[in-house]
């Protein structure tokens, strides 16, 4: 079984300030990591995913996250916020092999002027 | 453009009227995914297909049914809608299945049943 737990439903930050949205996850293999991104009436955008290489993952638009095993986390963060990030994020878990993904409840980024 | 699209975006219709949600891709993926995306639950995998005329269940399949007689084409297909599958569908492809490998997303269809 997996799951994925996004800690913060909301996070609001100001415009150039850093941005940090949280990811616990739970799997019992080596899982595959990914974030998403979705824009208001938009579908999803992949960011960045994590596939058992580098545990620090460099995405799209200044994003990375880093990969840490023993806390079975995978965070989100961006050194400054700009204005054209405030979307909705979703952490999602998948297994190496087969079909599951397994998606969090997302965090709405709010980006103040 | 490499794109999947579906239809259509917004459909409101009443409780027992069938419907079809309609999903193509132009990227030759063999692998398509339905999801349902409602408020703080995330996306839920409603089916998937690993290639033609390959189907299966994903997390909440109920009231739902899907085919796949072409690569392209997976459309979502409501028998007999219910005011609880009111919500916001997303159709994705994947050139194969597994962790390894990007989803792209549709641009998303909005259910309402009354």
């Amino acid at each position: 079984a997996q799951s994925v737990t996004q800690l913060d439903s909301h996070v609001s930050v100001s415009e150039g300030t850093p941005v940090l949205l949280r990811c616990n996850y739970s799997s019992s293999y080596s899982p595959s990591l990914f974030w998403y991104v979705q824009h208001p009436n938009k579908g999803l955008q992949l960011l960045l995913k994590y596939t058992s290489a580098a545990t620090l993952v460099k995405g799209i638009n200044g994003f990375e996250a880093e990969f840490k095993k023993s806390e079975t986390s995978f965070h989100l963060t961006k050194p400054s916020a700009h204005m054209s990030d405030a979307a909705e994020y979703f952490c999602v878990v998948s297994r190496n092999a087969g079909n599951m993904l397994t998606f969090g409840g997302g965090t709405r980024l709010m980006v103040k002027p | 453009e490499a794109q999947v699209t579906q239809n259509p975006r917004y459909l409101i219709t009443v409780t027992g009227k069938k419907l079809t949600v309609t999903c193509s891709q132009n990227m030759n993926h063999e692998y398509m995914s339905w999801y349902r995306q409602d408020p703080g639950l995330g996306l839920r995998q409603i089916y998937y297909s690993m290639n033609v005329e390959v189907t299966d269940k994903g997390d909440v399949p109920e009231g739902y049914k899907v085919s796949r007689k072409e690569k392209r084409n997976f459309p979502l297909i409501l028998e007999s809608p219910s005011p609880n599958q009111t919500s916001l569908y997303f159709c994705a492809s994947s050139l194969g299945a597994g962790g390894n490998y990007e989803q792209y997303f549709g641009p998303g269809t909005r259910l309402t049943v009354t």
